[in-house]
């Protein structure tokens, strides 16, 4: 059963135009989400976090809104770039009381963005 | 500031070989976890060491181990290789919420 679900397997925008990336999830007791991007060849790379206290969180041209009794999260990029082009992973992780470190992380299958000079 | 690295790159085995795979955190991050990512999907979790010990594990079987030294860097065994086992390693470390991750180790089993 999985527990992070990103139903659009792919995207495709203009250069300048909004990326709506869409997640949703099964597991309440997930507290805290991530978005990773990944080239080919690469592993991923961290872009934005959101904790379940809070429904939005920004850093320059990412936005990441958590409604919790949907059980979803959605990634905005404003403007978009060919150079966000790549696949995006939504990721889960639950409340956990170990020392340091993180509790595990579930992940989505991911969605291809490409953005379109 | 060196982020997280691993070794090898890349690797071809035969089934039934074993395989080792290394891993060194991000500076000052003290925990090592450990992910498969199959063609197509996400990264699935196998295992997570802190001080030394394994504390979490994925739905792998035995045939995939670790360890973590007090360097923090960590290994991944994988024994009695199969064709599925085929799959993009990936190591991740952290020190509290966010996992940063390597670029990984990409396993070919034929």
């Amino acid at each position: 059963d999985q527990q992070v679900k990103q139903n659009s397997p792919s995207l495709s925008v203009q250069e300048g135009r909004i990326s709506i990336l869409n997640c949703d999830y099964t597991n309440s007791m997930f507290d805290y989400f991530l978005w990773y991007k990944k080239y080919p060849a690469e592993g991923p790379t961290f872009l934005i976090s959101i904790s379940s206290i809070k429904d939005k969180n920004e850093d320059g041209r990412f936005t990441v809104f958590l409604n919790k009794s949907a059980k979803h999260l959605s990634l905005h990029i404003v403007p978009s770039q060919p150079g966000d082009s790549a696949v995006y992973f939504c990721a889960a992780k639950a409340m956990g009381s170990y020392v340091g470190g993180s509790e595990k992380l579930v992940f989505g299958k991911g969605t291809k963005l490409t953005v379109n000079p | 500031d060196a982020g997280v690295t691993q070794s090898p790159t890349h690797l071809i085995k035969t089934r039934g070989q074993q395989v080792t795979l290394r891993c060194s955190p991000k500076s000052g991050h003290d925990t090592v976890s450990w992910y498969q990512q199959a063609l197509g999907q996400g990264p699935q979790f196998i295992f997570q060491y802190y001080e030394e010990e394994e504390r979490q594990r994925g739905n792998f079987p035995d045939r995939f181990s670790g360890h973590q030294f007090p360097n923090y860097s960590s290994e991944l065994n994988v024994n009695a290789l199969l064709l599925g086992d085929s799959a993009l390693y990936l190591c991740a470390s952290s020190l509290v919420e966010t996992q940063y991750f390597g670029p990984g180790t990409r396993l070919l089993v034929l």
